[in-house]
Parts: structure tokens; sequence; C-alpha cells
């Protein structure tokens, strides 16, 4: 059974702050991980795409991968409050063939002003 | 350019009803998914397309769901015999091939009453 697991928060952090955001799963031969974030009544956005162990930046947002502790993370620098949303883990299914993802429940994250 | 689409935004049926909830791909992308969520939880897989084939379909919870794609496109979930359990957000995501990043539409909120 492959699961992701996020703290599901709400995590509440001032504005201007670090923001992280973790992530464990339970698949070892997983290959893709994504960061998606889901403002409330809207749909998944993709923010951050990871394949490799190690750090991705994009802007304000820093994917961390380390494949041998089956653990992603997601860091936001200086956190907006246009930031809050619930953000979401996902894994790929590589044993399918498919590559349909596997996602958590979400982590809610509140910016304060 | 244009993104996902999908049709209706809303709706709602009566309990036994059959609906059929359409998917609009990125155009270009041969990779299609849905996915469904429900409250507070992330979305779970149901169905994918490479092409107009049904590449795996391990996720629909019975065979009232079914989905088609004969043309390689535009996709449409078709489900029978509505029930209450089916109330849920259908999102639709596509991608350029099996192993990119999935993009997802503004989903089909689904009532059964």
């Amino acid at each position: 059974q492959k699961e992701v697991e996020q703290n599901s928060g709400p995590l509440s952090v001032p504005e201007g702050a670090i923001a992280s955001l973790n992530c464990t799963y339970s698949d070892r031969v997983s290959q893709s991980f994504f960061w998606y974030r889901q403002y409330s009544g809207k749909s998944p956005e993709l923010i951050m795409s990871i394949y490799s162990n190690g750090d991705k930046e994009d802007g304000r947002f820093t994917a961390q991968l380390n494949k041998a502790s089956q653990y992603v993370s997601l860091l936001i620098r200086d956190s907006q409050p246009s930031d809050s949303a619930t953000y979401l883990c996902a894994v790929n299914a590589i044993q399918t063939g498919a590559n349909n993802l596997f996602f958590g429940t979400g982590t809610r994250l509140t910016v304060i002003p | 350019g244009a993104g996902v689409s999908q049709t209706p935004s809303n709706k709602v049926t009566e309990k036994g009803k059959y609906v059929e909830l359409r998917c609009d791909p990125i155009s270009g992308h041969t990779a299609l998914y849905w996915y469904r969520q429900s409250l507070g939880q992330g979305p779970e897989f149901l169905i994918y397309f490479q092409g107009t084939g049904a590449a795996d379909d391990s996720g629909l919870p019975n065979d009232r769901f079914f989905a088609v794609r004969p043309e390689g496109s535009v996709s449409t979930l078709k489900i029978q015999r509505t029930e209450r359990g089916d109330s849920a957000v259908y999102l639709c995501a596509s991608s350029p091939g099996t192993w990119y990043e999935q993009f997802f539409g503004p989903g089909t909120r689904l009532t059964v009453l």
C-alpha cells in the first residue's frame, strides 16, 4: 500500500518568515516528487517538481529530496499572505508504469500579516 | 496557452441517475488522468489514458465508473446509478507524456442528492 504522509497542520507563520512543509512516502521505488498548491475551492496548481536527491530552488520555493530517508520537503522563504493555501505532496506510482500520482492529505498553511 | 478545461463546473444529480463529466486536455498532451478529491483529502487516482487507450484503470472504484477518450484528446468520465458516496470534486489532469508533470483542470463538483 503506497502512502504519502503529511502533517495536516494548520501551520501558521508570520509574514516574511520561512515556512517548512514536510512529506514522507512509503514506496522506495518512487522516482518523481511534486508539490502542488491548492487554494480553497480551487484545483491543485503545480509549484515544484524534484527528481534527484538534494535541493531544487525556484524563486522563493526550495524543494528538498532525500530518497534514503524517503523524505521530501518544501521551504517557502519570505512567506506572503498570498501563500496561504493547502500544500499537497505527490509521489509517482512508478510500478504501475503509468505515473499516476499518490497524494498526501495536504498541509494547510496560514501566513499571518 | 489554454489550460485543461472541464465541464460542467458543477453537477447536481439524484441518486440512481447517470452523469457524464468532460475533460479537454492541454493541446498536444497525450497523457490524461482522472482523479477524485473528497473534502479534506488529497486527490485519488481513478484512471489514466495514454492516447486513446486506458493504460491503467485500477483506481476506478467499481463497474459503475467508466471513461473514454475516443480520439486521444477529450475524455468523458461516466458514472452510472450514482450514489451519494460519489459526491466529490472530479479532477482531470494532462501531461505531455507519461513521465512528465501533470497539470490539473478546475474540476467538476458532483453532488448526488
